[in-house]
């Protein structure tokens, strides 16, 4: 199994444009989450959904983000507009159920200029 | 200048030393607590995992303590290694927030 795989690893974009993380979960999970790390608020759960549902979006920052699960197999996350202050890496992870093991992805590392 | 960030806490260990990681929980209903180490670039990964109906779970290297009295639990990891040096969370089930997490960092 190739494990949660996330695409780009790296993004740099300038403020204003649209950003989109995308997810590929581990095949057979039911639970998917997306997570934003930085040096000042550490590891933040965005949002998860459980068999493509959102169920828990309270920790999405504002309207600029918003996240999809069109099939169980994919999931992105969105940023319109972006800015600085969305800079972060953004992890997802997916689990066979919520409060299961969860299998993180490498990351995508974004930088808002 | 002064320093912004998350303060994180850190175990300074030796190497070839035990460590031990210890974390609270909140809700003496929980049933499952997972353990994972972050290492620098990298996501959270899997160490080990326990049920509340043990006390005690041991891996390679590794044991989880669960004292369900006062509601903690401890990471011990033994021999350690240039390769533990990271980050290390725990997880309640019925939590998806982590927390700060611990900082081990090993001392050649």
């Amino acid at each position: 199994d190739a494990g949660v795989i996330q695409s780009p690893r790296h993004e740099v974009t300038e403020m204003g444009q649209e950003v989109t993380l995308r997810c590929k979960p581990i095949s057979g999970h039911n639970s998917l989450f997306w997570y934003r790390q930085t040096m000042m608020r550490g590891l933040e759960l965005l949002i998860y959904f459980n068999n493509n549902v959102p169920i828990d979006d309270s920790g999405m920052p504002e309207d600029r983000f918003s996240a999809k699960m069109p099939n169980a197999s994919f999931s992105t996350l969105k940023i319109q507009p972006s800015e600085p202050r969305d800079s972060a890496v953004y992890f997802c992870a997916s689990s066979l159920g919520t409060g299961d093991i969860q299998y993180f992805g490498a990351g995508t590392r974004l930088s808002v200029l | 200048g002064e320093s912004v960030g998350l303060h994180l806490p850190t175990l300074s260990v030796q190497e070839g030393d035990n460590s031990i990681i210890n974390c609270a929980y909140s809700n003496s209903a929980s049933d499952y607590f997972i353990w994972y180490k972050q290492e620098s670039g990298k996501g959270p990964q899997f160490i080990i995992d326990i049920r509340s109906n043990m006390d005690k779970r041991q891996g390679q290297r590794v044991t989880v303590l669960l004292n369900k009295t006062v509601k903690h639990l401890s990471l011990q990891i033994a021999a350690t290694q240039p390769g533990d040096s990271a980050v290390y969370f725990c997880a309640e089930n019925d939590k998806i927030i982590f927390g700060k997490g611990t900082r081990l960092h090993i001392l050649p």
